[in-house]
């Protein structure tokens, strides 16, 4: 069964708008989450390490102010982009690990600014 | 800087063929390799992890194969299904901090 379950599926939004994607482990604790960005035919770009209870760590070029991680409780992180714009638009998949070092995916939400 | 490269024209095969997908990798020195695959508007399944000391890894009809030397994996697909089409992404992880770095992935098609 899913591991992880991401929420929403597909999200359209006016430029300017603020949209929060939520990311849930099931039946599990995850103490770290990790955030991507695919865009069309291109590979998974790392954004963030979500950490439960302490700050998120971003990687090199992404912008902590426009891209808001929460890792409020342990099964729980959510993504808000904010003010988003057009070239925001992207699927956005999230990720826990289990076991060895394998991640499992979300089913990722597909976002279009307009 | 570290890279790596999969072939990033789609790989078209007949059923019951054996499919092969590359994986080369540059400026790395992995301790594991992983396989994964990726569906249209999906997240990406985990599928096979092979270690640095481990020359080769089988799982059903999927075979991996794992040379240092060449900073190569291959990923072998055996008596191929049209449910395998689908985009396959290889990832190393990075340093110790279980971040991995992904490929831009190949896509399969297998003909019926």
């Amino acid at each position: 069964g899913a591991v992880v379950s991401q929420h929403p599926s597909w999200v359209i939004c006016k430029s300017g708008t603020s949209v929060k994607i939520e990311c849930r482990s099931l039946d599990f604790q995850a103490t770290t989450m990790f955030w991507y960005r695919q865009f069309p035919k291109q590979s998974l770009m790392l954004m963030a390490t979500s950490n439960e209870g302490s700050k998120a760590t971003y990687e090199q070029g992404v912008e902590k102010d426009k891209f808001l991680i929460n890792h409020a409780s342990l099964t729980l992180s959510t993504l808000t982009v904010t003010s988003a714009h057009p070239e925001d638009s992207s699927f956005y998949i999230c990720s826990v690990i289990l076991g060895e070092n394998i991640q499992y995916f979300g089913a990722g939400t597909r976002l279009s600014v307009l | 800087s570290q890279k790596i490269e999969q072939n990033s024209e789609a790989l078209n095969i007949q059923e019951g063929k054996t499919a092969t997908l590359t994986c080369n990798y540059t400026n790395y020195s992995p301790a594991y390799l992983q396989w994964y695959r990726q569906d249209p508007g999906r997240g990406p399944v985990f599928l096979l992890l092979i270690r640095e000391n481990e020359k080769e890894k089988r799982k059903e009809r999927l075979k991996v194969t794992f040379d240092t030397t060449l900073k190569q994996s291959l990923f072998h697909i055996t008596a191929s299904q049209p449910a395998d089409s689908a985009t396959y992404l290889c990832a190393l992880e990075q340093g110790s901090s279980y971040k991995l770095i992904f490929g831009s992935g190949t896509r399969l098609l297998v003909r019926p």
